[in-house]
């Protein structure tokens, strides 16, 4: 089955800088990857999501980036702000069959004011 | 997101019981799917449903099943045979294989703890 690994687990930046967190997965047949963010105690939001036939994606300081060739997959937030600090999981799932999503083990990002 | 609902919030597991945790959703989503948290840890997939009257078992089924009668409901018995059932509990749904849509959408989860 689909394995998604994660890295960093976490990861402190001051407020204003970029953060970067990486993907991999092992299944070919993955096609669609979403990014969640979750706060303590709360569900999971999805905060950007990326198809197989797309390389990036942007939404205002979030963007993901896919590498199919390598099979990893990138999340980029710009100016960070305090209240980006969650953690965020990333994951991926097939077209076909289980079509449910593998994720990964997150990484807990902390923004320094 | 909105349109998912757990019920209860917190819940609280005798030893030899079995609980049951609720999943209902109105967004008229065909896919709906259980998945376990531990503290520190990504989600870990229980069962999933396509479809009314059809579930498959996920990567952590042992221990726990599923219905699926109604659309808009899957809830999620945690049997006794679960011998660590400390967990948060979270249902998803999405559009499914029909609809075209994979992007799941989360109900706020149920904390099980045991007594």
């Amino acid at each position: 089955g689909e394995n998604v690994e994660q890295h960093p687990s976490t990861l402190s930046v001051q407020e204003g800088d970029s953060a970067v967190i990486k993907c991999t997965y092992s299944d070919s047949a993955s096609n669609y990857f979403p990014w969640y963010k979750q706060e303590l105690g709360k569900r999971p939001q999805l905060i950007i999501d990326i198809r197989s036939n797309v390389g990036e994606k942007k939404d205002q300081r979030i963007a993901v980036t896919l590498n199919k060739t390598a099979k990893h997959f990138s999340l980029h937030i710009t100016e960070t702000q305090p209240e980006d600090s969650a953690v965020y999981f990333c994951a991926a799932s097939m077209g076909t069959g289980r079509r449910a999503l593998t994720f990964g083990s997150g990484t807990r990002l902390q923004v320094q004011p | 997101d909105g349109g998912i609902t757990q019920s209860p919030k917190y819940l609280f597991r005798k030893e030899g019981q079995n609980v049951t945790l609720s999943c209902e959703q109105n967004l008229n989503h065909d896919a709906m799917y259980w998945y376990r948290q531990d503290p520190g840890q990504g989600l870990r997939l229980i069962y999933y449903s396509q479809i009314v009257n059809d579930f498959q078992k996920g990567d952590i089924a042992e221990g726990y099943s599923v219905s699926r009668e109604k659309k808009e409901s899957f809830p999620l018995t945690v049997t006794s045979a679960q011998k660590n059932p400390t967990a948060f509990y979270l249902c998803a749904s999405s559009r499914g294989l029909a609809g075209g849509g994979e992007t799941q959408y989360f109900g706020p989860g149920t904390r099980l703890l045991v007594l």
